[in-house]
């Protein structure tokens, strides 16, 4: 089955600097990418979703990049500020609907330092 | 406001018992599911409930049964409890497929077996 792996674990970063959060995954035919954003005792919150072959996307505060080619994904922090301190997930779908469920990474725990 | 309610927040089971935790959402998703989180694990897919039947049971055992008396309830009963069993239950719901669904999150039961 589809396993996802993300890096790193732990990241401190400094206000003001970006940091990146990437995951590889092996099913070539995963079809929906995800990330999500977890503070502590809440629920996860979704960040953004993807699903074009090599895309882009810009959020507010983040940058998504997805490569098919290389099964990869990745979330850019960009100037990051204390809000952004928190957990950051990354999940794939293997098919257009979400039946057979979402396959997380383990996780990126975040913290912003001034 | 919460779009999908868990309940309890906390629970706290002696070993070999039987909890059922709760889960409602008000988004009017045709889909919901149940995700658990350990400990240094990844977050981990259970099952997928649509129209109140099920779609997919990945990892749980027979103790972790799915119950759906409504459309928008999907509770989860777990007996024999075991203290591996300890972790954060997360319910989720979507629209079971569409490039524009995304799946949604409840806040989360932590269950600790002593």
């Amino acid at each position: 089955g589809e396993q996802v792996e993300q890096r790193p674990p732990h990241l401190s970063v400094r206000e003001g600097d970006s940091a990146v959060i990437t995951c590889t995954y092996t099913d070539p035919n995963s079809y929906y990418f995800f990330w999500y954003k977890q503070e502590p005792g809440a629920s996860l919150q979704l960040l953004m979703k993807v699903f074009s072959s090599t895309e882009i996307n810009e959020g507010q505060g983040f940058t998504v990049l997805l490569n098919k080619k290389d099964k990869r994904l990745s979330l850019n922090l960009t100037a990051a500020h204390p809000g952004d301190s928190a957990a950051y997930f990354c999940a794939v779908s293997a098919a257009n609907n979400y039946a057979q469920g979402l396959t997380f990474g383990l996780g990126t725990r975040v913290s912003v330092f001034p | 406001d919460p779009k999908i309610i868990q309940k309890p927040k906390y629970l706290v089971a002696v070993t070999g018992s039987e909890k059922i935790l709760i889960c409602e959402q008000y988004l009017g998703h045709n889909a919901m599911y149940w995700y658990r989180q350990s400990a240094k694990k990844p977050l981990e897919f259970m099952f997928s409930y649509s129209y109140q039947k099920l779609m997919d049971n990945q990892t749980a055992s027979s103790r972790f049964q799915p119950q759906s008396s409504k459309k928008n309830h999907l509770d989860l009963q777990i007996t024999a409890l075991k203290p591996d069993d300890s972790a954060t239950y997360f319910c989720a719901s979507s629209q079971e497929r569409g490039e524009n669904t995304e799946v949604f999150f409840g806040k989360g039961t932590r269950l600790t077996v002593v």
